[in-house]
């Protein structure tokens, strides 16, 4: 099983649609989770954090379980602009080896069409 | 705000050559990383800087060297450049700690010959 997965998509949504991702994970003692947007040939850059809460940012709503060892990504209003392959990003432990190593998913293509 | 630039942006190799690709980063931040990214395999991790004058392998280390030259800088060395190197480099850095989420740079294009 892979430490990180992530259903690859593509999701082809249209304007103003809710779209929502989920993401798991292997390892129970991971501790900190992050969303990740990556543009097409683009570096990675950070979307939101994931608290054990949940969190929203605008439109995006992060959620974690630790139950289930999932965490999820919704996006309400869906825009043009939201197109991008959204990436699921795990630290496995506490320090030690792991130390700030992050785990990627192989990421969700979203495509958000007129 | 410049946050973490990497140069080059592209650069063509032949088989055995060697190259240095430098990254440096204006943040202060004391932890920074080198990644590669392939098709159908994500990111994944080279080597890694916990802080200045550390160094430690990552998941994919063979054929790599890095140095932390000070806090600034971590440069990634091909000694002698593999086909199988070609891919697009990411380095990135963080905040103290192990839990903070990582700032990326945008990438360098290696296409190795």
């Amino acid at each position: 099983r892979k430490e990180v997965e992530q259903d690859p998509g593509p999701f082809n949504v249209p304007e103003g649609a809710t779209v929502a991702f989920n993401c798991t994970y292997s390892n129970s003692a991971s501790q900190s989770f992050f969303w990740y947007r990556q543009d097409c040939r683009k570096e990675p850059k950070l979307l939101m954090s994931v608290y054990s809460s949940g969190n929203e940012d605008g439109r995006f709503t992060a959620q974690l379980n630790r139950a289930s060892q999932y965490i999820s990504l919704l996006i309400r209003d869906s825009k043009l602009s939201d197109s991008a392959t959204y990436l699921c990003v795990v630290i496995p432990n506490a320090g030690g080896t792991s130390y700030g190593k992050l785990t990627f998913g192989q990421g969700t293509i979203l495509t958000v069409h007129p | 705000n410049a946050g973490v630039t990497q140069t080059p942006k592209f650069q063509v190799l032949k088989t055995g050559q060697s190259m240095t690709l430098q990254c440096a980063q204006d943040m202060n931040h004391n932890s920074m990383y080198w990644y590669r990214q392939d098709p159908g395999m994500g990111l994944r991790l080279i080597y890694y800087s916990a802080s200045e004058g550390t160094t430690d392998k990552g998941e994919v280390p063979n054929g790599y060297n890095v140095s932390r030259l000070n806090k600034r800088e971590f440069s990634l060395r091909l000694e002698s450049a593999a086909p199988s190197q070609t891919s697009v480099y990411f380095c990135a850095s963080s905040e103290s700690g192990s839990y903070q989420p990582q700032h990326f740079g945008d990438g360098t294009r290696l296409s190795i010959l």
